[in-house]
């Protein structure tokens, strides 16, 4: 039973570039979120996809943004680079959008993004 | 932002000692989770406790929820230098589908 696939596992853009990170739920989850972890810190919410449609966002700009495929896998996309976009990004599935009460969110093991 | 902060940031023991992590948060949550990160790659899950639980184990682990203190703990017992990891509280609020973590503790378990 496959997990979370994230791809790629890690990625060198330039400031100003733009890219593209994808995610694969865990079979049989339908829902995907996204977070960023910046070096020697707890990850941030950016947003969750369900039923192909942003259901919630954290606090960050409209830089980010995503996309949910009828399969539910997902894509972050991230224009306009900047140096402090530079983190640890991790995807994480659940059904229906809620954490299972025995195994929690079931994460991704990230993409490393360095912007330079 | 955070949610809280996790005490203490950093922790270094002997194998076979026991590993306490504690982490306060501000507002008011559905469910509290404790995650394991190793070497900056992807989190695990280890244990879920509910807002109206106050213990629960799993294994060597032992979470304990005061909501009144708006604090948790993780105990790891018997430690292993498998367990040297990072570890990350997260809350999971009554308006669902988002967590919320702190800063992470980094356990060093030394054989």
């Amino acid at each position: 039973d496959a997990g979370v696939t994230q791809s790629p596992t890690h990625l060198i853009k330039t400031r100003g570039q733009q890219v593209t990170l994808r995610c694969s739920p865990k079979s049989g989850h339908d829902t995907v979120s996204w977070y960023q972890q910046a070096l020697g810190q707890g990850p941030q919410f950016i947003f969750q996809y369900y039923e192909e449609e942003e259901r919630q966002r954290g606090n960050f700009p409209d830089r980010f943004s995503g996309h949910q495929f009828p399969n539910y896998s997902s894509e972050l996309n991230v224009n306009a680079l900047l140096l402090g976009d530079s983190a640890l990004y991790l995807c994480a599935s659940s059904l229906k959008g809620g954490a299972n009460l025995n195994y929690g969110y079931t994460f991704g093991s990230g993409t490393r993004l360095t912007v330079v | 932002s955070q949610q809280g902060e996790e005490d203490p940031q950093a922790l270094s023991i002997q194998e076979g000692e026991n590993a306490t992590m504690n982490c306060s948060y501000k507002t008011s949550i559905n469910n509290l989770q404790w995650y394991r990160q190793n070497s900056g790659r992807g989190l695990v899950h280890l244990i879920l406790i509910r807002s109206n639980e106050r213990e629960k184990h799993s294994g060597r682990l032992r979470v304990t929820l005061d909501t009144s203190k708006k604090s948790s703990s993780l105990l790891i017992t018997a430690s292993r230098a498998a367990d040297t990891a990072s570890y990350f509280c997260a809350t999971d609020g009554w308006a669902g589908n988002m967590l919320t973590f702190g800063g992470g503790t980094r356990l060093m378990v030394k054989p």
